[in-house]
């Protein structure tokens, strides 16, 4: 079965310090898919990224930066230079790969990042 | 472009009452998910529709939970007989799919249930 952790339930961090968002995960597929989804207060969830199992490239958008290590099943997030608005919850997620199994997202419990002015 | 709209955003019922919510995809996604979520939890997978065909349904989905998509368009979730229990968070989400997994789903605003 598919299972997410994310460790630290919440982030407090002052504006402009970098914060780095930890997700673990288990999955006995070899393919399989990754994301990460922002849920700012007003409760809807905003898509961030999706990365294959294949891809294991670090990738850098903006402020916005992902730490994929197959070897440890991690797919890390961080914000630099974080900004008040970035104070959200933030979802790792994982998906199989095979439509057999749904294409469901089995989401972790999430990080709550508080980002003080 | 229009996203995932949900209605109603806020329920609020009696236990022992039915509910039910609607939600209406992206236009052109031919997949679309109900998920729940509870406070303080991230959501949880309820059940899976490609096209009009409901193709997985969790075990959350208990006999009082039942959901369509008729005509592969918009998609609505029925809850029977309500209970304390129900009280979350319901999110829709959509994807266009080809074959396999792993779409990005889009997510709606959600539905906040409160059972009295």
């Amino acid at each position: 079965a598919q299972k997410v952790t994310q460790a630290q339930t919440e982030i407090s961090v002052v504006e402009k310090e970098d914060v780095t968002l930890d997700c673990v995960y288990e999955t006995r597929d070899t393919t399989y898919y990754l994301f990460w989804y922002k849920q700012p207060p007003s409760g809807e969830l905003v898509f961030l990224i999706r990365r294959n199992s294949f891809d294991e490239q670090n990738e850098i958008s903006g402020r916005y930066s992902w730490n994929f290590q197959k070897s440890t099943s991690s797919f890390n997030f961080t914000i630099t230079a974080s900004q008040v608005v970035d104070s959200a919850v933030y979802f790792c997620a994982l998906s199989e790969a095979f439509e057999a199994a749904g294409n469901k997202l089995t989401f972790g419990g999430g990080t709550r990042v508080l980002v003080k002015p | 472009d229009t996203g995932v709209s949900q209605d109603p955003r806020h329920k609020i019922t009696k236990r022992g009452q039915n509910v039910t919510f609607r939600c209406d995809p992206i236009s052109e996604h031919n997949r679309l998910y109900w998920y729940r979520q509870t406070l303080g939890q991230g959501p949880e997978f309820l059940t899976y529709f490609q096209n009009e065909a409901q193709l997985e349904k969790s075990r959350l989905l208990s006999d009082r939970f039942s959901a369509e998509r008729p005509k592969g368009s918009f998609s609505t979730l029925e809850i029977q007989r309500t209970e304390q229990g129900d009280s979350a968070m319901y999110l829709c989400a959509s994807s266009l799919g080809t074959s396999g997994g792993g779409d990005t789903q889009y997510f709606g605003p959600g539905t906040r249930l409160t059972v009295l």
